[in-house]
């Protein structure tokens, strides 16, 4: 049982690349989010999905789109890099929708945007 | 909305001392409350959390926060740390409603360093 995969754990871009931080996993969870960790400022929520075919946005959305065409991968894809965007994201995942569950966190993505 | 203050953003104590983990928050509705560790380049482990019922909640390693309502704090603890306990240790909200989705609010983090 691998629980929350995150690939990769290191990538370094230059500003205005595009990619993609994968998220998968295994438990059958219908909720899945992302958040990105900055020095000083806590976790802060990015995009989420309370199921396959539904996203929604957090606290800072911009320059992020997500989609969620299974259950078990939540993908997050930076159109245009940008230097604000240097950080380690965390995807997690938990079981129902009522926020009594706790969240289940992949070991991070750290990105440099150079 | 809510919010999440962890006023320390440091604690420094000695191995087999206790510690205290301060968190507050703020909320319009009813919350559930959650403390998670984080260790050097992991991801977030759960710790303990509320939900309702007794106002003290034992966690794992050692670990219990107390529920305040009327202060609005959940208070992380442990009598005696060990040097495996430094680490950095988040308090986060999320709200009761059905259907709301498990959106978490974070305090800004507390790094607990247990020196010998």
């Amino acid at each position: 049982n691998a629980g929350v995969t995150q690939t990769p754990k290191f990538q370094v871009l230059k500003t205005g690349q595009s990619m993609t931080l994968q998220c998968a996993q295994d438990m059958n969870h219908e909720y899945m989010s992302w958040y990105r960790q900055d020095p000083g400022m806590g976790l802060r929520l990015i995009h989420y999905s309370v199921g396959a075919g539904i996203t929604d946005q957090g606290e800072v959305p911009n320059g992020y789109n997500v989609s969620r065409s299974t259950t078990e991968d939540f993908p997050l894809r930076l159109l245009s890099a940008a230097p604000s965007q240097t950080s380690v994201y965390f995807c997690a995942s938990s079981y129902g929708r009522g926020g009594r569950q706790p969240q289940h966190f992949g070991d991070g993505t750290r990105l440099s945007i150079l | 909305a809510q919010s999440v203050t962890q006023l320390d953003s440091q604690v420094p104590v000695f191995e087999e001392a206790p510690v205290e983990l301060r968190c507050n928050y703020s909320s319009s509705v009813s919350v559930y409350l959650f403390w998670y560790v984080q260790y050097p380049n992991q991801g977030l482990q759960l710790l303990l959390k509320y939900l309702s019922g007794s106002t003290l909640v034992k966690g794992i390693n050692g670990f219990e926060a107390e529920f305040n309502k009327s202060q609005t704090s959940f208070h992380l603890r442990k009598p005696s740390v060990h040097i495996s306990d430094t680490a950095e240790y988040f308090c986060a909200v999320s709200d009761t409603i059905t259907g709301g989705g498990n959106k978490l609010t974070f305090g800004t983090g507390t790094q607990l360093k247990v020196e010998l």
